[in-house]
């Protein structure tokens, strides 16, 4: 059973500052990774994958992977407090069946 | 807008009870995915439908049921309601078995709100 670590939070960054998110996943075969965001009430959306080690970023976001440490990570430049959400870092269950989410962790950025 | 609508958005049911959760997809998606999400959790994969037939199953018992209609809509059903069963029941779908961005481009329904006492 693969299983996604991810520190629950709350995270509280202030405004204007980088918010770093790190998953861990314990199937060393894995070999994409997603970041949804999902605010309070509403529904997940994907926000940034990756495939290849390294950093791959798309406007403020940042995603960084480490296959040789199993890790994961969501960075947030300029934090703004519509970043204010759970975080979710996700990776397929097996071939063509969907993903196994972590659990989330909170972002609050304080204005 | 993610396109795909459920129904109901929250139901209250008894324990034994069952229930049925509905979901309309994208036009063309062919693909389902049906997700738990209890409180301060992330989502549970339960199962996913592929041109209308079960390709996947995670960790769900077998009264958690599941059908896909060729509209391009899909209902869940849940027997024997038990209290841990309430929860957040999102509906996914893309088009295909990989979207364009791969197998993670799920697009969420807003998810039925159900709670059980």
């Amino acid at each position: 059973q693969k299983e996604v670590e991810q520190n629950s939070g709350p995270l509280s960054v202030p405004e204007g500052a980088i918010a770093s998110l790190n998953c861990t996943y314990s199937d060393r075969g894995s070999q994409s990774f997603f970041w949804y965001r999902q605010y309070s009430g509403k529904s997940p959306e994907l926000i940034m994958f990756i495939y290849s080690n390294g950093d791959k970023e798309d406007g403020r976001f940042t995603a960084q992977l480490n296959k040789a440490s199993q890790y994961v990570s969501l960075l947030i430049r300029d934090s703004q407090p519509s970043d204010s959400a759970t975080y979710l870092c996700a990776v397929p269950h097996s071939g063509n069946t969907p993903l196994v989410f972590g659990k989330g962790t909170r972002l609050s950025v304080i204005a | 807008e993610t396109g795909v609508t459920q129904s109901p958005t929250h139901l209250i049911k008894t324990r034994g009870q069952q229930v049925t959760l509905r979901c309309s997809s994208q036009s063309g998606h062919n693909t389902v995915s049906w997700y738990q999400q209890a409180l301060g959790q992330g989502p549970q994969f339960i199962f996913q439908y592929y041109r209308e037939e079960e390709n996947g199953r995670g960790n769900f018992p077998p009264r958690f049921s599941g059908l896909q209609f060729p509209n391009y809509s899909s209902e869940l059903n849940v027997n024997a309601l038990e209290l841990d069963d309430s929860a957040l029941y999102l509906c996914a779908s893309r088009l295909g078995l990989a979207g364009s961005r791969g197998i993670g481009e799920l697009f969420f329904g807003e998810g039925s709100r159900l709670t059980v006492l």
